[in-house]
């Protein structure tokens, strides 16, 4: 079954330092692929997407994530980290086959922690 | 923009009981809505999949007679947990998906604690 896997479940930067956070999509077809933050106690929001358009997409808040194919990744990253920062974060993917469903697969997540 | 809320935010049970959660798309119609369930710490993990008019589809190993599954309207979906046990004490969220486009919103979660 197509699946994501984050490595790390926790990572921990400082304030203004660059954030990277790593996907990794199991699939022999480029994927539908996602990234959502999650703020405790709550639902998630959508922070950019992969839709087979350009390889390096832009979200909101300052993040973007690249598209490789020959790695078959999709990491998030984030410049300058800021202590809003702090959060969940979840790659995700839409199954080959299920495009028209919206079936969302979730990586395992990353507890992003900012440090003063 | 798209906004789905869910009802209640928080609920605490008894064992035993039933609970009802529901999954609104508040300005869009949502011909299909998912459910998933998180346990602390974890990622999501889908439940099931809610169409409007007909049954819900559950992934492997949820038990449908356990977690009851409505999607009556084009804008509401319920969740219903019958018989809850402490063992299914967990936030629960929904998201609605908007036709015609890949991409899901999600609703806030709704905490359950079965007591």
């Amino acid at each position: 079954a197509q699946s994501v896997t984050q490595l790390g479940s926790h990572v921990s930067v400082s304030e203004g330092a660059l954030v990277l956070l790593r996907c990794n999509y199991s699939s022999s077809v480029p994927p539908y692929l996602f990234w959502y933050v999650q703020y405790p106690n709550q639902g998630l929001q959508l922070l950019l997407k992969y839709t087979s358009a350009a390889t390096l997409v832009k979200g909101i808040n300052g993040f973007e994530a690249e598209f490789k194919k020959s790695e078959t990744s999709f990491h998030l990253t984030k410049p300058s980290a800021h202590m809003s920062d702090a959060a969940e974060y979840f790659c995700a993917v839409i199954p080959a086959g299920s495009s028209n469903t919206g079936k969302l697969i979730f990586g395992q997540g990353t507890t992003l922690q900012v440090k003063p | 923009g798209a906004v789905v809320s869910q009802h209640p935010s928080w609920v605490i049970c008894k064992s035993g009981t039933s609970v009802k959660i529901e999954c609104r798309s508040l300005d869009f119609q949502a011909t299909t809505m998912f459910w998933y369930r998180q346990f602390p710490k974890q990622s999501l993990m889908l439940m099931a999949t809610s169409n409007e008019g007909s049954k819900a589809t559950y992934e492997q190993g949820v038990e449908k007679d356990k977690f009851l599954i409505n999607h009556a309207s084009l804008t509401l979906s319920t969740l219903t947990v019958t018989s809850a046990h402490p063992e299914d004490s967990s936030f629960y969220i929904c998201s609605a998906r908007i036709v015609g486009a890949n991409v899901l919103t999600f609703g806030a979660g709704s905490r359950l604690t079965v007591l």
